[in-house]
């Protein structure tokens, strides 16, 4: 079955520094990965996703993830934190392209001022 | 536009009470989705429509009825549903796409207490 695993509940970094949210997966097949954003009392925004191609995929507001195939995981970064990044941001997988999205639990990034 | 809409946004309801809530949006999307999120936790699918039909049902209590009537509106009407039923409910569409996969656009949500 599939699942996806976001290991930290928290994380906090200081604002201008570089920052790693994780995510590990795990498919029996190619995995279609996806990183969302949710801000309080607000629904999901998508941020990015890797289907195929280039490891390194580039998102919204200066987002990007690495798909690492022999390390099965897809860890969100950027170069450099904003406060306004502070949220609940998920990682999600769909192993076959009909199945439904299995979400992480999600991880608050707390980014300090 | 790529902007998927709720209503209400909040919504307050009795045991006995029948509701419904609204979703709709207008980029041509053929899936669209129901999602039941609990404070802090990820959402939990509810109900998948694939051109307005309904192709997914998570064993969902059948106090929660889902309907859609055309491509753009997705509706869910609510009877006696009880305390733990209080939740942020999400809708979401996408594209459907033959060997593609397609990222999900979601809603700003409806929050529901039952009381």
């Amino acid at each position: 079955a599939q699942s996806v695993a976001q290991p930290e509940d928290q994380v906090n970094v200081a604002e201008g520094n570089p920052l790693t949210v994780k995510c590990t997966y795990s498919v029996s097949g190619n995995p279609y990965l996806f990183w969302y954003v949710q801000y309080p009392n607000r629904g999901l925004q998508f941020l990015l996703k890797y289907i195929t191609g280039d490891n390194l995929v580039k998102g919204s507001y200066g987002f990007e993830a690495e798909f690492n195939k022999s390390q099965t995981s897809f860890h969100l970064k950027k170069p450099s934190a904003l406060v306004s990044d502070s949220a609940l941001y998920f990682c999600a997988v769909i192993q076959n392209r009909d199945d439904k999205i299995i979400f992480g639990k999600g991880t608050r990034l707390h980014i300090l001022p | 536009d790529t902007e998927v809409t709720q209503t209400p946004k909040h919504l307050v309801m009795g045991m006995t009470n029948k509701k419904s809530l609204k979703c709709e949006q207008h980029m041509g999307h053929r899936a669209m989705y129901w999602y039941k999120q609990k404070a802090k936790k990820p959402p939990e699918l509810m109900f998948v429509y694939s051109y307005e039909k309904l192709s997914i049902n998570e064993s969902v209590p059948s106090r929660f009825s889902p309907e859609c009537p055309n491509s753009s509106l997705l509706n869910l009407h609510l009877h006696a549903l009880q305390p733990e039923d209080s939740a942020l409910y999400l809708c979401a569409s996408s594209q459907v796409r033959r060997g593609a996969v397609s990222e999900q656009y979601f809603g700003p949500g409806t929050r529901l207490t039952v009381t």
